[in-house]
């Protein structure tokens, strides 16, 4: 296990169309967590799993965000109906306990044209 | 007022100069707390936790006031390869952390 995966890298995107990212976290980490990051600012917490559930989510998802972790493993992010404030690099990240910090992926950029 | 406030620079220093960045956060009940460093197009990626007793790893001191509710990262003898972004992350929900905006530090010859 090589660290926290992302997929795709970049995705370009017009808007209305739904879009899908996959992270694979660390095998033996059963917390994943998704950030959103614009240019010139830190990560912005979007959503938080606890294995396969999602514990938190923050006011920045709004109802065209889903997010899963169907089987505690991978993670997906739906975004319906993208609008261009949607363009940003969507992190993934994952750990064993909050405590301790993260490791991230590279990360998803995500332009809407 | 951010929850984890930083400047965001950016720090122009010279080769072989010590520079500091201070953070503030507004949550008394942080529990832990981080440096982080980003590249530019990268990934954050841990530099180091903060301990309340202070904590050195080679060029690099992080220091945690509680009371006044600010942390620190000194940054020793700068190299060109220190040129980041440095954000302060707080773990205060006991679940995730809240990160800084980030202080931008460009190190030149």
């Amino acid at each position: 296990d090589t660290g926290v995966s992302q997929n795709p890298r970049h995705k370009i995107t017009k808007r209305g169309q739904n879009v899908t990212f996959r992270c694979d976290p660390i095998s033996e980490h059963n917390r994943l967590y998704w950030y959103r990051q614009t240019l010139g600012q830190g990560p912005e917490f979007l959503t938080y799993f606890q294995n396969e559930a999602q514990l938190e989510k923050s006011r920045l998802l709004s109802d065209r965000f889903s997010a899963e972790r169907p089987k505690g493993s991978f993670s997906t992010l739906e975004i319906q109906r993208t609008e261009q404030g949607d363009s940003a690099m969507y992190l993934c990240a994952s750990s064993l306990d909050s405590l301790y910090g993260y490791t991230f992926g590279s990360g998803t950029r995500l332009t809407v044209v | 007022r951010k929850e984890v406030e930083q400047d965001p620079g950016p720090f122009n220093v010279p080769e072989g100069a010590t520079v500091a960045f201070n953070c503030t956060y507004s949550n008394s009940a942080s529990q832990s707390f981080f440096w982080y460093r980003q590249d530019c197009r990268k990934e954050p990626k841990l530099l180091m936790s903060v301990y309340s007793s202070g904590n050195e790893d080679g060029r690099f001191t992080a220091q945690l006031n509680r009371a006044s509710q600010y942390i620190s990262l000194l940054i020793r003898d700068s190299k060109l390869s220190d040129s980041a972004t440095y954000l302060c992350v707080v773990n205060y929900a006991g679940n995730m952390l809240t990160f800084g905006g980030g202080t931008r530090l460009m190190v030149k010859p």
